[in-house]
């Protein structure tokens, strides 16, 4: 079954630097990989998703890149902002299955 | 447009005992999933109903079961607690019928077993 692997485990930035978070996947059919934000005493957030047809994707501060050659995603935040504070993680999934698969989380810190 | 709400937000148990988590989908969502997330892990997939029937499964054994109500809402049910079953249980909704996008996750049931 698909396994995804996410690095680093912890992160620190000053604010108003970038932040970088990696994702590996194992199953070649998967084709949708969604990034969540879980903020203390609260549930999984969706902050931006990709599709296996586009190679990157922008939202404001945020973006995600996909390497399926590779098999790797990458969530990228720039200007962080104290409120980026949260655990993120990346997900992978075969498109019009039940399950995401998430990977084991970052704990981003931003420092002011 | 109401989110995802999930009943009681801590509960506590004894190993052994049975236990119901219940989850309120958002509206316009008919497909309801729940995960157990670990302390420090990602979440995992347990199982998803849609039409009020268990549409596709994870890894998890037959004392995890549940039900959809004909108003999406749906319930967890475990049996014979175990230890190890101490965890943040999410339920997350979605609009379509199979498939994981737009999916709204609720903020969990932090449940401990001693």
């Amino acid at each position: 079954g698909e396994n995804v692997e996410q690095h680093p485990s912890t992160l620190s930035v000053q604010e108003g630097d970038s932040a970088v978070i990696k994702c590996t996947y194992s199953d070649s059919a998967s084709n949708y990989f969604p990034w969540y934000k879980q903020e203390l005493g609260k549930g999984p957030q969706l902050i931006i998703d990709i599709r296996s047809n586009v190679g990157e994707k922008k939202d404001q501060r945020i973006a995600v890149t996909l390497n399926k050659t590779a098999k790797h995603f990458s969530l990228h935040i720039t200007e962080t902002q104290p409120e980026d504070s949260a655990v993120y993680f990346c997900a992978a999934a075969i498109q019009g299955a039940q399950k995401l698969v998430f990977g084991q989380g970052t704990r981003l810190t931003i420092n002011p | 447009e109401t989110g995802v709400t999930q009943s009681p937000t801590h509960l506590i148990k004894t190993r052994g005992q049975q236990v119901t988590l219940r989850c309120s989908s958002q509206s316009g969502h008919n497909t309801v999933s729940w995960y157990q997330q670990a302390l420090g892990q990602g979440p995992q997939f347990i199982f998803q109903y849609y039409r009020e029937e268990e549409n596709g499964r994870g890894n998890f054994p037959p004392r995890f079961s549940g039900l959809q109500f004909p108003n999406y809402s749906s319930e967890l049910n475990v049996n014979a607690l175990e230890l190890d079953d101490s965890a943040l249980y999410l339920c997350a909704s979605s609009p379509g019928g199979q498939g994981n996008y737009g999916y709204t996750f609720g903020s969990g049931t932090r449940l401990t077993v001693v």
